[in-house]
């Protein structure tokens, strides 16, 4: 069974740029978490979708989006790039939203901002 | 909002057993998890724990205290390959809606030498 899928694995913007990050999700999960990890901050919650709704978001600006998709795809956009946004964003999905659900991550988009 | 706490930084030696632990502080606890994540990788899941007592799980074991707030992750019979971070991510309700969502300690970076 194929494990999470993030595209692109590596991704160079420079300040003031918008940029879409794509994940699919394990097949038959249903639930996609996004996260930004920074050395610094270590890994901050972004946002939840399930069945294409948002059911939680972060302390994150609204420069921060994303949406899912009725095959559980999801994308997240960050527009108006500044320098702080370099980190490495993950995908997580799960089956559902339990609280007994782990998290099943895909090996992340590391966004670099010039 | 919650705080979780773990050790930043912990030596080992092979063969060995060492403890790494985790305190958190949170308004609607449903849940510790703990994954493990090697450099330059995405976090994979390890344990769960959501009522007080131990789980163990090869030489893995993870402990809960609902009441102290205080969960740790004993490992066993140390190998070099788990040298990696290790993260504690509590799930918390969140929200009018009710719906939970994991924060995640900044992780202990455990180092196993020969």
């Amino acid at each position: 069974k194929a494990g999470v899928t993030q595209t692109p694995r590596y991704l160079i913007k420079t300040r003031g740029q918008q940029v879409t990050l794509s994940c699919s999700p394990i097949s038959g999960h249903r639930s996609v978490s996004w996260y930004q990890q920074t050395p610094g901050q270590g890994l901050q919650f972004l946002f939840e979708y399930f069945s294409e709704t948002q059911r939680n978001k972060g302390n994150f600006p609204g420069r921060f989006s994303g949406r899912q998709f009725s095959n559980s795809r999801s994308e997240m956009n960050v527009s108006t790039l500044e320098l702080g946004d370099s980190a490495l964003y993950l995908c997580a999905s799960s089956l559902g939203v339990e609280g007994n659900q782990p998290q099943h991550f895909g090996d992340g988009t590391r966004l670099s901002i010039l | 909002g919650q705080n979780i706490d773990q050790p930043t930084e912990m030596t080992a030696t092979e063969g060995a057993i060492v403890q790494i632990n985790c305190t958190y502080q949170t308004s609607g606890f449903n849940g510790l998890f703990w994954y493990q994540q090697h450099a330059g990788e995405a976090p994979t899941f390890l344990s769960y724990n959501v009522l007080d007592g131990l789980e163990e799980k090869g030489r893995f074991s993870s402990f809960l205290s609902r009441s102290k707030g205080y969960s740790y992750l004993l490992l066993k019979e140390l190998q070099m390959k788990d040298s990696a971070s290790y993260l504690c991510a509590v799930r918390d309700r969140h929200g009018s809606g009710g719906s939970y969502i994991p924060t995640f300690g900044r992780g202990t970076s455990l180092i196993v030498h020969p």
